[in-house]
């Protein structure tokens, strides 16, 4: 059955940057887009961008160029997506999820970033 | 960007009652919006895909309708496990954009 896995939640500084992980299984993490997601109180869902893992061709919403960059290691089904120059607005919880046929058919759990000093 | 206007963005319902929520796109987004239901610390759960398609295990008292700029998902009974947010998520363009959500409980 497919599931993606992600990782731990985070505390970090601001002005530091962290890298969150989607491990997926049950499917063919090549062929299918990985999507990130941001969801803050009050602010509801934001797409971030997606990656192709296996051709590592990515898109990003406009509004997160610069602030976040994707990877993904198709050896270990692995995407990966760092936050760079980390403030409290990046406080959230990020959720990947995998593309299929123009939506979204499965989710990770979520992990939770929470920026402080 | 297109803006999904999602609607109403709270409302109360009672057991065995019909329940409507209605996503406007800004522009035609040629049927590419999906549904999602989410409860309090979960993640989302796909409900509804391509505007009306039902997405596997979804049970039945769920659909969705529309086409253009208009949508709406339908509970034809609502049921106490229901009681959840909800959200659109159109797909038609990049940036993909979600709805503001509609929460939903039981009155």
């Amino acid at each position: 059955q497919v599931q993606l896995q992600q990782s731990g939640a985070e505390l970090m500084k601001p002005g530091a940057s962290v890298k969150i992980s989607c491990k997926a299984t049950g499917y063919t993490f090549s062929s299918y887009w990985i999507e990130w997601v941001k969801q803050r109180p009050g602010h509801g869902l934001e797409w971030i961008g997606e990656i192709l893992p296996g051709s590592g061709s990515t898109n990003y919403n406009e509004k997160f160029k610069g602030k976040a960059t994707f990877t993904a290691d198709t050896s270990s089904n692995t995407a990966y997506m760092q936050l760079s120059s980390l403030t409290s607005e990046d406080s959230a919880v990020y959720y990947c999820a995998k593309e299929t046929a123009y939506y979204f058919d499965y989710w990770g759990q979520g992990t939770t970033l929470t920026v402080s000093s | 960007d297109i803006k999904m206007t999602q609607s109403p963005s709270s409302m109360y319902a009672s057991l065995g009652e019909r329940v409507t929520i209605t996503c406007k796109a800004s522009q035609d987004i040629k049927s590419y919006l999906s549904w999602y239901q989410q409860k309090p610390w979960k993640s989302p759960k796909t409900l509804i895909y391509y505007a009306t398609s039902l997405a596997d295990g979804v049970p039945s008292r769920f659909s969705g309708s529309g086409s253009g700029q208009d949508y709406s998902l339908t509970i034809s009974s609502l049921e106490s496990d229901d009681t959840a947010t909800y959200y659109c998520l159109q797909h038609g363009e990049s940036p993909l954009t979600f709805g503001a959500g509609t929460k939903l409980e039981l009155k």
